[in-house]
């Protein structure tokens, strides 16, 4: 069965500094990665995803992500941060085989912006 | 495109009782799910269907029912609510067929029993 750890429960950056957030999976198949986002009261907006190919992956509002197998993670940055990205983020992995295809999703981190 | 929409956005119910969440989608996705939420536990799978007629348990389905009778709808069935059961509840839809698109989610239900 697949996992997924967020080290970091809660980050706190100040706006214009650069954003790295840890994911790390634990998948016996090339895994089927995503990232979301929670704003308070919301529900989850997909930021990016990576099936293949190249390892780098571009997102909405300026997000990036890089997939390292060695390492088994996939984390987030972005190199400035704004006031609207405080939100909650998710890592998620996907079940690539089988009729399943459902989504096992990390703890969560917490991100503030600080002025 | 609507999306995915949930109803009601809130419902407070008495131990005991039961109810139903609504979930529908017009993306005519096969794949939907639903989620709990919880403080610190990020989202937990309840319950699945891979097409209408189809459903399956996730990893937390004790207290709730779902059934799919058309690809549309997926209504998620509480059947003696239970303090624990107290959670944000998320619906979510992705297309079937071949490759993998990730899951689309709808704003989801806040269920407080007491």
């Amino acid at each position: 069965a697949q996992s997924v750890t967020q080290p970091d429960i809660h980050i706190t950056v100040s706006e214009g500094a650069s954003l790295e957030l840890r994911c790390n999976y634990s998948y016996g198949a090339t895994p089927y990665l995503f990232w979301y986002v929670q704003s308070p009261g919301q529900g989850l907006q997909l930021l990016l995803k990576y099936f293949s190919g190249d390892t780098l992956v571009q997102g909405i509002k300026g997000f990036e992500a890089e997939f390292k197998r060695s390492q088994s993670s996939f984390n987030l940055r972005k190199p400035s941060v704004h006031w609207s990205d405080a939100a909650e983020y998710f890592c998620a992995v996907g079940a690539s085989s089988g009729s399943a295809r459902q989504l096992t999703f990390g703890s969560g981190t917490q991100l503030t912006v600080l002025p | 495109n609507a999306g995915v929409t949930q109803t009601p956005k809130f419902q407070v119910l008495k131990t005991g009782q039961s109810m139903t969440l609504q979930c529908a989608q017009d993306m005519n996705h096969e794949y939907m799910s639903w989620y709990r939420q919880d403080p610190g536990m990020g989202l937990r799978l309840i319950h699945y269907s891979v097409g209408a007629g189809i459903t399956d348990q996730g990893e937390v389905p004790n207290g709730y029912n779902v059934s799919r009778s058309t690809t549309e709808d997926f209504p998620l069935r509480l059947l003696s609510a239970a303090p624990s059961q107290t959670s944000v509840y998320f619906c979510a839809s992705s297309p079937g067929g071949r490759g993998y698109h990730g899951y689309t989610f709808g704003s989801g239900t806040r269920l407080t029993v007491v």
